[in-house]
């Protein structure tokens, strides 16, 4: 099976510019959850969307958004990029909201 | 929210070494994940285990949910196992399938 598929793989961008990052999960999964990694530190959690619905939302601002489509594929949306918005951009994914989480190699996003 | 602490934070051995992680957490949970991160940045399952005891290989791990801690054991380490490793954690009750990652311990294995 393929495992989670992340694209861009490497993305530069300047402040206040829309990104838009791009994941498929393995076949079978339902759940695709979104974390951001800045370096020297754990995943944080930004999102969880489960058969389409978003189920969990971290503590990141509204400039942040995610959308999961009807063959589990997700989106995440970042508007406004600030320089602090550089990280690590994982995406997981799941059979289940519970179950082991499965990562993609993540999208390394530069903001100058 | 739930905290994670993990110890040591850094970790130098030689091949062929054994090792122990550790993994604190301050409130009950029901899902806890051991994850390797090498240094391409790969981010690897390795258990999934919110209780008791599993074993992979030259890995093992142990969760003691009632005492909130989960060991991980490397045996007879090699330079392949040099990475990052993360504890992450679930908290019992919460509705949002968020795991909540500790800062890890960073493994060097030495030839």
């Amino acid at each position: 099976d393929t495992g989670v598929t992340q694209s861009p793989t490497h993305l530069i961008k300047t402040r206040g510019q829309q990104v838009t990052l791009r994941c498929s999960p393995i076949s079978g999964h339902k759940s695709v959850s979104w974390y951001q990694q800045v370096l020297g530190q754990g995943p944080q959690f930004i999102f969880q969307y489960y058969e389409k619905e978003e189920r969990g939302r971290g503590n990141f601002p509204d400039r942040f958004s995610a959308r999961q489509f009807p063959n589990y594929s997700s989106e995440l949306n970042v508007n406004a990029l600030l320089l602090g918005d550089s990280a690590l951009y994982l995406c997981a994914s799941s059979r289940t909201g519970g179950s082991p989480l499965h990562f993609g190699n993540g999208t390394r996003l530069t903001v100058t | 929210g739930i905290q994670v602490e993990q110890s040591p934070p850094d970790l130098i051995l030689q091949e062929g070494a054994n090792s122990t992680l550790r993994c604190n957490f301050s409130d009950s949970v029901n899902n806890l994940q051991w994850f390797h991160q090498n240094p391409w940045g790969q981010l690897i399952n390795l258990f999934y285990i919110p209780s008791g005891t599993k074993q992979n290989g030259r890995l093992s791990a142990t969760t003691v949910a009632t005492e909130r801690y989960s060991l991980l054991y490397i045996s007879s380490s090699q330079t392949t196992d040099s990475g990052v490793y993360f504890c992450a954690v679930e908290n019992s009750g919460g509705s949002n399938y968020k795991l909540t990652f500790g800062k890890g311990t960073l493994l060097t294995v030495n030839p």
